[in-house]
This record gives structure tokens, sequence and C-alpha cells, in this order.
């Protein structure tokens, strides 16, 4: 059931400004990472993502980064702007798409 | 990108009756669908894998009986939440890919309220 209390990590930032977003995972043997976006009310949307052959990727003014050593995941966005205000989850699999284990997600809030 | 939706995109129904809900690949052919849960601020959680034309793979503590999965065609999946209970009440978002390797696209959500 629902976890009373429970609140999502947030990060506030000015508009304009660059945005870093942090996820550590859990599985060494995951070999697909993504980031998605959710806004209110909505499903995921795909951002970008990365296999673990790589250690950085971009896209249009977002690059994830990749530390297998450490198993941790990062999402920058550049000029951050307020429709990026949404919910961000970091998600791994195995391989394939087959089975998306999603992350805890950070709420991203951008200040006019 | 490719379009998945949902519908109903919300309902409320009283406690004990069933509700289904439909997943259905709007520009491609589905091999496998996947059901989600979310509750508020939280995570999604995978309840079951879906390939078409066989039975579901249900996520350990899910109940297969509770939510009963029909994935008939490659474009439609449906989830039926059977004598729903206040506690099912929930965001459940299903997700679609073409094939291996594909990229698993999300659909818009179904809320669920049980009265």
């Amino acid at each position: 059931g629902e976890s009373v209390g429970l609140h999502l990590p947030t990060l506030s930032v000015q508009e304009g400004d660059n945005s870093i977003i942090n996820c550590a995972y859990s599985n060494s043997a995951s070999d697909y990472f993504i980031w998605y976006k959710q806004e209110s009310g909505k499903g995921p949307q795909f951002i970008i993502d990365i296999r673990s052959n790589m250690d950085k990727r971009q896209g249009q003014r977002v690059t994830v980064l990749l530390n297998k050593t450490v198993k941790h995941l990062s999402l920058q966005i550049a000029a951050t702007q307020p429709g990026d205000s949404a919910v961000y989850f970091c998600a791994e699999s195995p391989g394939g798409y087959q089975k998306v284990t999603f992350g805890t997600g950070t709420k991203l809030q951008v200040i006019p | 990108g490719a379009v998945v939706s949902q519908h109903p995109s919300w309902v409320i129904c009283k406690s004990g009756t069933s509700v289904k809900i439909e997943c259905r690949s709007l520009d491609f052919q589905a091999t496998t669908m996947f059901w989600y849960r979310q509750f508020p601020k939280q995570s999604l959680m995978l309840m079951a894998t879906s390939n078409e034309g066989s039975k579901a793979t249900y996520e350990q503590g899910v109940e297969k009986d509770k939510f009963l999965i029909n994935h008939a065609s490659l474009t439609l999946s449906t989830l039926t939440v059977t004598s729903a209970h206040p506690e099912d009440s929930s965001f459940y978002i299903c997700s679609a890919i073409s094939g291996p390797g594909e990229t698993q696209y999300f659909g818009p959500g179904t809320r669920l309220l049980v009265l």
C-alpha cells in the first residue's frame, strides 16, 4: 500500500542554470540505463539512454554520465527551462529493454 | 516516437467491483507490454510482463488472480483489477516495445480510485 510521509528529493534550479540530477543504481549486471521525465498525472517520457560500454552520451540540452565503478548515473540539463519541471527517474535494465527497474525519482523545480 | 494509449484515463468504482484497463500501441506492433503501478510520490513498480499470445509473467508479490492480464493481440493488452478494494487505488501505467532492443514507450496512465 501507500507509504505515508514518503516524499521525493527535490532539486530547485533557477531558470537558465544547468541542472544535475543524480542516481545510484544497484545491479552491476545492468546493461542499459535510461532517464525518464514524468509530468504530473502523465506516464514517463523517454529522455535519453546509455549503454554500459559508454560513460557519456549527449542529446539535445541533456547529457547522461555513467560511472560503473561507483554505480552512479547522472543527468545534466543545460539552460533549464520551466517546461523541464517534472519528476525525473533513472532506470536500469539487464539488456534489450526487456525489464526496466525504476529508481526513486527526483523532483526538479525550475524557478522562473 | 511510438504512441501508446490507455483507456480509461481515470476510473472511480465501488469496492468489490472489477475494472478493466486497456493499453494499446497505436502505430506499432507490441511484442511485449508491461504493466506498472505507481503510488503518489513513489516510483513505478513493475507488476507483470505480457507477451502476445502467452500468459503474463508476474513479479513477486503481485497476485495473478487479482490482476488479470490479457495480451490478445499485438496492439492490445488489458489489465483487469478483480474485486477491487480501496488499497488497489493507484496510478496504473502500461508500456510497450516492438521487439528486443527497442525503446520502451509508456502510456499516459490510468488513475483508479476505489471507494
